[in-house]
């Protein structure tokens, strides 16, 4: 079955700085790669996704990369603010109507003021 | 928000209780599932089901047992659970399976004693 390994676990960044959150996966049948913000004491929400058919998507501040060939795909979050501070997991799946969202294990982001 | 709510938001029991975990969607979504959230295992997937049918059951103890009696509800029996069930269970719909965003429910605290 399917494997998501995320790097780092914790991560710490000026308020200004860029933020980069690493993910890898392991079957190159995958397909479809969400990232959820999950903030302190809430529910985890979409924030940007990216299917195989596309190499990068960018909303605003944050940004996704896909590498097929390599297997990994990337969050990037740019001019970090401190209401970006939570816990961000990516995820990957076989897409269609068979497909789980199988979860990284999560990367605290905190963003000092 | 209320498309996806839970409740209770907090259950403590003992090993011998038996309680139940309820959700409900009003998004008009058909797949639902239930994960578990703990600090070793972020986001575990434990059930899914489509158009209420059980599609996924990734190799649950027995003594924790799903129920979708329509496609807007989705129930979680719980009985002789041990302490390290203790975790944040949550709920989730899509719209179907594979790739579409998932909404998270505010999840249920366990606490098993």
């Amino acid at each position: 079955g399917e494997n998501v390994e995320q790097h780092p676990s914790t991560l710490s960044v000026q308020e200004g700085d860029s933020a980069v959150i690493k993910c890898t996966y392991s079957d190159s049948a995958s397909n479809y790669f969400p990232w959820y913000k999950q903030e302190l004491g809430k529910r985890p929400q979409l924030i940007i996704d990216i299917r195989s058919n596309v190499g990068e998507k960018k909303d605003q501040r944050i940004a996704v990369t896909l590498n097929k060939t390599a297997k990994h795909f990337s969050l990037h979050i740019t001019e970090t603010q401190p209401e970006d501070s939570a816990v961000y997991f990516c995820a990957a799946s076989l897409g269609g109507s068979q497909g789980n969202l199988i979860f990284g294990k999560g990367t605290k982001l905190s963003v000092k003021p | 928000e209320t498309g996806v709510t839970q409740t209770p938001r907090h259950l403590v029991m003992g090993m011998t209780n038996k309680k139940s975990l309820k959700c409900e969607q009003h998004l008009g979504h058909n797949a639902m599932y239930w994960y578990k959230q703990s600090a070793k295992k972020p986001l575990e997937l434990m059930f899914v089901y489509s158009l209420e049918e059980r599609v996924e059951n990734n190799s649950v103890p027995s003594r924790f047992s799903p129920e979708c009696p329509n496609s807007s509800h989705l129930f979680l029996h719980l009985h002789t659970l041990q302490p390290e069930d203790s975790a944040l269970y949550l709920c989730a719909s899509s719209q179907d399976r594979g790739d579409y965003e998932q909404y998270f429910g505010p999840g249920t605290r366990l606490t098993v004693t």
